[in-house]
């Protein structure tokens, strides 16, 4: 089966510039989670959806950071304005539902550089 | 915060069997003990996951104590492409608990 596809791979930009990053999941799998890893520490998460709804989004922050997942499949992560301390790998997984233990698939990243 | 604690890295020598413990002394009776890693410059990766037996699969083993307050990971025949950092994540059954939540892992050395 095809992996979770992001893209960017990576992007620099400027404090203040917005960005956006894409995810496909993988074919099937309801739940979407997008991470936020920051150099030397493990993945956090930032928001959880099922299907194209909002499972928790307790650790995103909601003034500069919006996600959403349209139709349920893709999704988007958007940083509006970015700050210096934005500069991370931000990862997207993905699982089946139906098999409330299975685990999660990551794809391999964008990694964010705000100068 | 992370439910489980790792030493920070821990070394190995290539071909010999590296064993990556992990403590989880709060762990409920309905959780489960999930072991990911993440190689350089990728996403981390699903290894195995177990509840109270010990688990095997093509990867790696499981471990669990009997008072499940802890397990080990174990990679029978360790090669330069296990160098990677190792996590061990506990994993609640409802909703609310469902969250994957990774500490700082064990940073995995493997040595020709």
């Amino acid at each position: 089966e095809a992996g979770v596809a992001q893209s960017p791979r990576y992007k620099i930009i400027e404090k203040r510039q917005s960005v956006a990053f894409w995810c496909n999941p993988i074919s099937g799998h309801a739940t979407l989670y997008w991470y936020q890893q920051i150099l030397g520490q493990g993945p956090k998460l930032l928001i959880q959806f099922q299907n194209n709804g909002v499972v928790d989004d307790s650790q995103l922050p909601k003034d500069r950071f919006s996600a959403e997942r349209l139709k349920g499949v893709d999704s988007t992560l958007k940083i509006q304005p970015a700050k210096l301390e934005d500069s991370a790998v931000y990862l997207c997984a993905s699982s089946f539902f139906q098999h409330r233990y299975s685990p999660l698939h990551f794809g391999n990243g964008t990694r964010l550089t705000v100068t | 915060d992370a439910k489980t604690t790792q030493p920070p890295s821990m070394d190995c020598a290539e071909g010999r069997a590296a064993n990556l413990p992990c403590n989880h002394s709060t762990i409920s009776g309905n959780e489960y003990v999930y072991w990911y890693r993440q190689i350089h410059s990728q996403g981390p990766q699903y290894i195995i996951h177990g509840l109270k037996n010990n688990e095997t699969n093509e990867m790696a083993s499981l471990i669990i104590t009997e008072d499940r307050k802890s397990s080990t990971l174990i990679l029978p025949h360790a090669t330069l492409r296990d160098t990677a950092v190792y996590y061990c994540i506990v994993r609640g059954p409802t909703n609310r608990d469902d969250k994957i939540i990774f500490g700082k892992g064990t940073r995995l050395h493997i040595l020709p």
